[in-house]
């Protein structure tokens, strides 16, 4: 069964400090693997995702995200957090082999970014 | 290129009462998923349609319902309602290309269930 983890219910980070969200996931054969972004009242805006390739993938607004394949993460990071990524992050994952297409998401990380 | 469209925004019923939610999917997707987002139960799978036909349901009573319509436009159901309903129901879309497809999701129904 896919399973995603998000060790951490809340992280906090002074503006213009580097950020890290992290997240472990569990998976039959080799995965895709998704950050999501879901501000107050709104519904969820794809960030990134890994199919295959470069380990090191970049995404929308600056973040970015490792693939890490032997620690099975795939933690979500930002070089120098803004008050405006204040927001909750949620990782998903979907195996290869499978016809289906369900994502299973993690529980969620907020991020809560200080001025 | 407009996004997944979902409504009503918010929707508020009585118990027993049935709810329809209601969700366009970008266009040339052919693929509409619900989830349902609950207070302090994450984002669960509830139904998979594609190209008109149910493919997949999560682990929600059949109370829980919809459709695709030949527009790949879709509905969500759920009749007698329950105290416990009350969430976030957000809709997401995708074209199925070679497996790599990211579901790109709409802001979703708030159900208040009083």
């Amino acid at each position: 069964a896919q399973s995603v983890a998000q060790p951490e219910d809340q992280v906090n980070v002074a503006e213009g400090n580097p950020l890290t969200v992290k997240c472990t996931y569990s998976v039959s054969g080799n995965p895709y693997l998704f950050w999501y972004v879901q501000y107050p009242n709104r519904g969820l805006q794809f960030l990134l995702k890994y199919i295959t390739g470069d380990n090191l993938v970049k995404g929308s607004y600056g973040f970015e995200a490792e693939f890490n394949k032997s620690q099975t993460s795939f933690h979500l990071k930002k070089p120098s957090a803004l008050v405006s990524d204040s927001a909750l992050y949620f990782c998903a994952v979907r195996s290869r082999y499978t016809g289906f297409q369900k994502l299973v998401f993690g529980t969620g990380t907020r991020l809560l970014v200080s001025p | 290129e407009a996004g997944v469209t979902q409504s009503p925004t918010h929707l508020i019923k009585t118990r027993g009462q049935q709810a329809t939610l209601r969700c366009s999917p970008i266009s040339g997707h052919t693929s509409v998923y619900w989830y349902q987002q609950a207070l302090g139960l994450g984002l669960q799978f509830l139904l998979w349609y594609d190209e008109g036909e149910e493919r997949n349901r999560g682990n929600f009573p059949p109370r829980f319902s919809g459709r695709q319509f030949p527009n790949y436009s879709s509905e969500l159901n759920v009749n007698a309602l329950e105290l416990e309903d009350s969430a976030l129901y957000l809709c997401a879309s995708s074209l199925v290309l070679e497996g790599q497809e990211t579901q790109y999701f709409g802001p979703g129904t708030r159900l208040l269930v009083l």
